[in-house]
């Protein structure tokens, strides 16, 4: 099982639609989450990291259910520009120190 | 602020030559990351800094590659000999540490072996 696992889309959706995405993760003992974009031929930018309280930022929600091992993307009123991929990123305490790992993306596709 | 630095951003070298790879990181940062990322295998850490240390480089592919951070503003990752296999984009980010912290990325290098 890999360690951190993403349905890779595409997720093709009409604009002002809503839209959620899944990420799963295998460590128990995971630490930190986060969700990054990338855009085609461009370098991940973070979006945002996910609090075990769930958090929000305008059109974008996250959510963590470690119960479950799970964090989730939530996305209202969609918009042409948020075509991308989205990057589920896990931080897992190793032999003393972090390993960032990131699940291989979620493609978006907001059509007009 | 400047963000993470890297050069060259595009860099096209014939099998068997060697390629340096540079990165300058957010001024603050004291975690340095480099990774690389093909569409067949996504993005994979290749090593990681913590203040200018190596600290964990077992994604390092063989021993072809290496990567330096002689102080906190500048890390290189040099490959030698190159090999068609190596084409990918290459990425440096930086953290203002090794636990909670966010990384960010730097615009990358497409890096092109013929």
């Amino acid at each position: 099982r890999k360690e951190v696992e993403q349905d890779p889309g595409p997720f093709n959706v009409p604009e002002g639609a809503t839209v959620a995405f899944n990420c799963t993760y295998s460590n128990s003992a995971s630490q930190s989450f986060f969700w990054y974009r990338q855009d085609c031929r461009k370098e991940p930018k973070l979006l945002m990291s996910v609090y075990s309280s769930g958090n929000e930022d305008g059109r974008f929600t996250a959510q963590l259910n470690r119960a479950s091992q799970y964090i989730s993307l939530l996305i209202r009123d969609s918009k042409l520009s948020d075509s991308a991929t989205y990057l589920c990123v896990v931080n897992n305490p190793t032999s003393g120190t972090y390993k960032y790992i990131f699940g291989t993306g979620t493609r978006l596709k907001v059509l007009a | 602020d400047a963000g993470v630095i890297q050069s060259p951003r595009h860099e096209v070298t014939e099998m068997g030559q060697e390629v340096t790879l540079r990165c300058k990181p957010i001024s603050g940062h004291n975690s340095l990351f480099w990774y690389r990322q093909t569409m067949m295998r996504g993005l994979e850490l290749l090593i990681y800094f913590n203040n200018n240390v190596p600290i964990d480089d077992s994604g390092m592919p063989e021993d072809r590659f290496s990567a330096k951070m002689p102080n906190a503003s500048f890390s290189t990752l040099k490959i030698q000999p190159s090999e068609p296999r190596d084409s990918a984009v290459y990425f440096c980010a930086s953290s203002r540490g090794q636990g909670a912290s966010e990384q960010y990325f730097g615009p990358g290098t497409r890096l092109t072996v013929t």
